[in-house]
């Protein structure tokens, strides 16, 4: 059960649109569209931005926007802002019927 | 409010056992599959378990498989989650997260921390 693939950073400037990318395989996020992405500030536990690779739920920011491409998903935020300064997880559901997580992105808002 | 609040985590040797449990409030808890997540410090989360809403279905990681049991009560609104022959690579904050859709996690509770060391 492999960890998807995330580049370890990304930063932006305050009002810029930056984009994280997550790769997979055939046998998730290719083979699925059950792709989740999480923000996860110190200290605190993850919150769901996007499930079901472009869904978000009610009381997230529209700022924050998800899609996939073969086995590759990636989320968008855009119009960056001091707070979106954290660390970002991508997931996946498995052919296996498991879960897996992305490696994890750092965001550095500039 | 939905609430997941996870106990039973602590300091146990190499090869020891703990039982884990996750109360849950603010909604129904039988209704939803429910999951545990693991994170090591300064690390990802890592997935453990997941359960259906009658506890007749469970799936594991592969790292997990033949130590660790989940399982519920729903008439306590309660998860478990058994962890025996416990490794140091187990050491983690273990969190329950309730099932949104497809092994897609929502809530999360702030978590158990497990240390194995001896």
């Amino acid at each position: 059960q492999s960890a998807l693939t995330q580049p370890a950073s990304v930063s932006g400037s305050p009002g810029q649109s930056i984009t994280i990318s997550c790769t997979g395989t055939s046998s998730d996020i290719g083979g699925y569209n059950h792709v989740a992405w999480y923000q996860q500030h110190p200290g605190k536990v993850p919150k769901v931005l996007v499930y079901d690779v472009s869904l978000r739920p009610s009381g997230v920011s529209s700022r924050f926007s998800g899609s996939k491409s073969g086995n590759t998903a990636s989320l968008t935020i855009s119009g960056l802002q001091a707070e979106d300064e954290a660390d970002y997880y991508c997931a996946s559901f498995t052919s296996s019927h498991t879960l897996a997580f992305g490696g994890g992105t750092r965001l550095t808002v500039l | 409010e939905v609430q997941l609040v996870e106990s039973g985590g602590g300091l146990v040797q190499p090869g020891g056992s703990l039982r884990l449990s996750c109360a849950a409030s603010g909604f129904t808890f039988g209704s939803y599959w429910m999951h545990w997540v693991r994170q090591a410090p300064g690390e990802g989360p890592v997935w453990v378990a997941r359960i259906n809403t009658d506890g007749s279905i469970t799936t594991y990681a592969d790292s997990v498989k033949g130590r660790f049991t989940i399982s519920r009560d729903n008439a306590k609104n309660t998860l478990y989650l058994q962890v025996n022959s416990l490794r140091a690579e187990d050491t983690a904050a273990y969190h329950c997260a309730r099932d949104l859709i497809w092994n897609q996690p929502d809530y999360w509770g702030q978590g158990t921390l497990v240390t194995v060391s001896s």
